[in-house]
């Protein structure tokens, strides 16, 4: 069974453009996160789907955070204009539904790195 | 709001030696507990958790870990660390108030020395 795949590995960009990160969750799993780590601090919660609706977004920094999630399957989040401060590594994660708690199996990340 | 303190930024262990990486959290009810590694240029891999029951849980990779609600602990152990086990480790608490979200530790870095 494939894990949890995020595309791309590395991300390079400057002050102002815009970058657009996909995350393709384990077959079948229907909940979907998304997390961040900054640089020497703690991975942090960002935003929770449920199929394709938002559950929880009260991670997200700001507005200029967009997550999608058509047709409950892949995601995508798009910083859209990125800051010096969006750098980081952007987890995804997913787990199916079940009763009690979830297991959430994370993908390798994407290294964002805002100059 | 839920915490997670990882007090141990860098840990040097001995091959061979034995292991605890400390864990301490702050949830309000009866929590759900993780540990997860992260090697380096991988992804999160979930070595155990605790959901209910047995205080002590087995997790993969020899590894095991401790719930201790007195102390408010989840200590990760191992008798005998292995070169391959350097990697980053992070505890987490999950919300079992509903939508699971993940609350993390800072992480603690383990070297093994040879």
């Amino acid at each position: 069974e494939a894990g949890v795949t995020q595309f791309p590995s590395h991300s390079v960009i400057e002050k102002g453009q815009t970058v657009t990160l996909r995350c393709d969750p384990i077959s079948g799993h229907d909940n979907l996160y998304w997390y961040r780590r900054v640089m020497g601090k703690e991975i942090k919660f960002l935003l929770h789907f449920v199929k394709e609706s938002k559950q929880d977004e009260s991670g997200m920094p700001n507005n200029r955070f967009l997550a999608e999630r058509t047709g409950g399957t892949y995601s995508t989040l798009k910083v859209q204009p990125a800051e010096l401060e969006d750098s980081g590594v952007y987890f995804c994660a997913s787990s199916p539904i079940l009763a009690g708690q979830e297991t959430q199996y994370f993908g390798p990340g994407t290294r964002l790195l805002v100059l | 709001a839920q915490s997670v303190t990882q007090p141990d930024i860098h840990i040097t262990v001995s091959e061979g030696a034995s292991l605890e990486l400390r864990c301490n959290y702050s949830y309000g009810a009866t929590p759900y507990l993780f540990w997860y590694v992260q090697s380096p240029g991988q992804g999160l891999q979930l070595l155990l958790k605790y959901f209910s029951g047995d205080t002590l849980v087995q997790g993969i990779k020899g590894f095991e870990a401790e719930f201790k609600r007195s102390q408010s602990s989840f200590n990760l152990r191992k008798p005998s660390v292995h070169w391959s086990d350097a990697a980053e480790y992070f505890c987490a608490v999950g919300d079992t108030g509903g939508g699971n979200k993940l609350t993390f530790g800072t992480g603690t870095q383990l070297k093994v020395e040879l």
